[in-house]
């Protein structure tokens, strides 16, 4: 299984800082990866696919680039909305593994 | 809109069984492949089971490997998760999702429901 590992667990940013969220594969998985946003008590929400492509909808200040084992999420302007979970996850074989999620909080 | 509503979910002593279901809405479900995704209480999400949009193919986490069964009925707009010989370990909201191909890009979960929790306690 490729295990997915992210870093930090955790942050404390304040409104307008950069944050920048790092996930590393066990295994080269090229570019499937994806990165979902989830607040709590609600559903996670996709917000890049294939490690760089924003889904409809989400706002540019999210960026995810990388690719083969070590990819990144780039919140360029952390906004009020952006407080929550984040987790990456691999969609290069079964099982579709997830990171273990970096908590972005205020500071 | 795309809808997807889980239920079945509670109360059950160890050893027991429980079925979800996920009630799909506002697309061609039977176009899609679909997913159970759970979260411990307080602990992150685990992917453990994938269904083709024809069920010809199966997959399943390791953890509940031989407990558990997905299924789903196209007429019907539904998917279900047979779980068998549960275990306090399997405590969680269990979410169905949506997976979508992005053309190149791999295939992500783009649609999920609200979860519905099921409980294994004696």
């Amino acid at each position: 299984d490729i295990q997915m590992t992210q870093s930090p667990s955790s942050v404390s940013a304040s409104v307008g800082d950069r944050v920048t969220i790092t996930c590393r594969a066990s295994q080269d998985i090229g570019s499937w990866l994806g990165w979902y946003q989830q607040k709590p008590g609600k559903a996670p929400k996709l917000l890049v696919y294939g490690a760089s492509s924003l889904q409809s909808g989400v706002p540019s200040r999210f960026s995810g680039s990388g690719s083969g084992t070590d990819f990144t999420l780039t919140i360029s302007s952390l906004q009020p909305d952006d407080f929550a979970t984040y987790y990456c996850q691999q969609t290069n074989s079964f099982p579709r593994t997830f990171g273990q999620g970096t908590k972005v909080q205020i500071k | 809109d795309v809808q997807l509503v889980e239920s079945g979910g509670g109360l059950v002593q160890p050893g027991g069984s429980l079925r979800l279901s996920c009630a799909a809405s506002g697309f061609s479900f039977s176009s899609y492949s679909m997913n159970w995704v759970r979260q411990a209480p307080g602990k992150g999400l685990e992917w453990i089971s994938y269904i083709t949009s024809s069920s010809d193919t199966e997959y399943y986490a390791d953890s509940v490997k031989g407990r558990f069964t997905i299924s789903r009925d196209n007429a019907k707009n539904s998917l279900h998760l047979q779980m068998n010989s549960l275990r306090a370990e399997d405590t969680a909201l269990y979410y169905c999702a949506r997976g979508k191909h992005y053309d190149t890009s791999g295939y992500y979960f783009d649609y999920w429901g609200r979860g519905t929790l099921v409980t294994v306690s004696s």
